[in-house]
């Protein structure tokens, strides 16, 4: 079976780093770009970015960019969403998805709840 | 970037209805149009690519419609399991943007 299977959820205080994970299993991991998708509470969908583990190609979206690193490990179908210096802003769920040709996310993770509470 | 409009935010409908929900892009983003099911504390669920190709084991009851800055998606007899929240996204140019989401309610 296809799956995204993410770390669990972290509650952090104001200035913490973070780094959260997405592992697959179930298919040719360096074949799928992952992305990260951000849903605050209560709110809508936010496309952060992806990376190809095949190579760690990046994209990034302007609204996210220099808060945020995306990443990822071919070595253990791993893929990552790092903060260096967390804010209150950044409590919300974290999605990880996997696409094709970096278009549609066709199957997703369970979500990441990050708290970030002084 | 592209922003995605939809409406309306929020709809009351009763099984069996048939339901509209519109998606604008605010440039032209051909055919590249998908959209989402989101039940409360679960993930995102793909339902259609290319604005109107539905995915495997989604019902035949769910369209999308579409090109340049229109969409649509269409529900065209209420399930109970279809109150959600409905989500367009444009894969057309990064960042690859969704809609504010359309909160389907009974």
């Amino acid at each position: 079976e296809v799956q995204l299977v993410q770390s669990g959820a972290e509650v952090k205080k104001p200035g913490d780093s973070l780094k959260i994970s997405c592992k697959g299993f179930g298919y040719s991991f360096t074949s799928y770009w992952i992305g990260w998708v951000r849903q605050m509470p209560g709110k809508g969908l936010e496309w952060m970015g992806i990376v190809y583990p095949g190579d760690s190609q990046t994209r990034n979206s302007p609204s996210f960019q220099g808060q945020v690193t995306i990443s990822a490990d071919k070595s253990i179908s791993t893929a990552y969403l790092q903060w260096s210096s967390l804010e209150a802003s950044d409590t919300a769920m974290y999605f990880c998805a996997r696409t094709i040709n970096h278009d549609v996310f066709d199957v997703w993770g369970q979500g990441t709840m990050v708290t970030v509470s002084p | 970037a592209i922003r995605m409009t939809q409406s309306p935010s929020s709809f009351s409908a009763s099984t069996g209805d048939r339901v509209t929900i519109t998606c604008r892009a605010s440039q032209g983003i051909r055919s590249y149009l998908a959209w989402y099911q989101q039940k409360p504390g679960k993930a995102p669920k793909l339902l259609i690519s290319a604005t109107s190709t539905l995915q495997s084991a989604v019902p035949s009851r769910f369209s999308g419609s579409g090109s340049g800055t229109d969409f649509t998606l269409t529900i065209s007899y209420l399930q109970s399991e279809d109150f959600a929240t409905y989500y367009c996204q444009q894969y057309y140019s990064y960042p690859h943007s969704f809609g504010q989401g359309t909160k389907l309610e009974i």
